[in-house]
């Protein structure tokens, strides 16, 4: 199985402030790679497909971005509607395995 | 608007069984592979299994290998999972979900598995 190992586990940063997260896939997973972002009671929400693909409606302060097999996802001006839990998960074989989440607080 | 409903959930013996239902609209279903996904109380995302738009594919994870089925009805726009022998680990909130990166999501449903 391919592992997503996912980082920061909790991340706390200033309005405006740039934020980064990552993860690193164990083996090659090309750009079979998603970000999701969760708020607190919500269904996950799309966020970066294909690795760096905006999804609709979603703000292009977010983006996505790959080097190797290690894959991030930038926020590049904090708001405070961006709290909540980020995960990444990887499509490219079964099973399609998630990171295990960073939590997104404002300081 | 694309809209994914789960249904079916509740509560649950361990070892009995219970189906979900996801009903698809907004979108040609047919033409989609499709997801259940779940999620623990107070735990990350778990995949469980997929779909392809014409079953030809079906795939799960080992955790519920044996004991769920994943199957869809085109014509119904409606996706399934058969859950059987359940245990108490698979308490969760299970999620249907559009296509292998989920660029849409059900609201969920919440299973519990408890004597």
């Amino acid at each position: 199985d391919i592992q997503m190992t996912q980082s920061p586990a909790s991340l706390s940063a200033s309005l405006e402030e740039i934020v980064t997260i990552t993860c690193q896939a164990s083996q090659n997973i090309g750009n079979w790679l998603a970000w999701y972002q969760q708020k607190p009671g919500k269904s996950p929400q799309l966020l970066i497909y294909g690795t760096t693909s905006l999804a609709d409606g979603v703000p292009s302060r977010f983006s996505g971005s790959r080097s190797g097999t290690q894959y991030s996802l930038k926020i590049s001006r904090l708001q405070v509607e961006d709290i909540g839990i980020y995960y990444c998960q990887q499509a490219s074989s079964t099973p399609f395995t998630f990171g295990s989440g960073t939590k997104l607080e404002i300081k | 608007e694309v809209q994914l409903v789960e249904s079916g959930g509740g509560l649950v013996q361990p070892g009995r069984s219970l189906k979900l239902s996801c009903v698809a609209s907004g979108f040609t279903f047919s033409n989609y592979g499709m997801n259940w996904i779940r999620q623990a109380p107070g735990k990350g995302l778990e995949w469980v299994a997929y779909i392809s738009s014409g079953s030809s594919y079906i795939y799960y994870a080992e955790t519920v290998k044996g004991r769920f089925t994943i199957s869809r009805d085109n014509a119904k726009n409606t996706l399934y999972l058969q859950m059987t022998s359940l245990r108490s680990e698979d308490t969760a909130l299970y999620y249907c979900a559009r296509l292998r990166l989920a660029d849409y999501w059900g609201q969920g449903v919440m299973v519990t598995v408890s004597s």
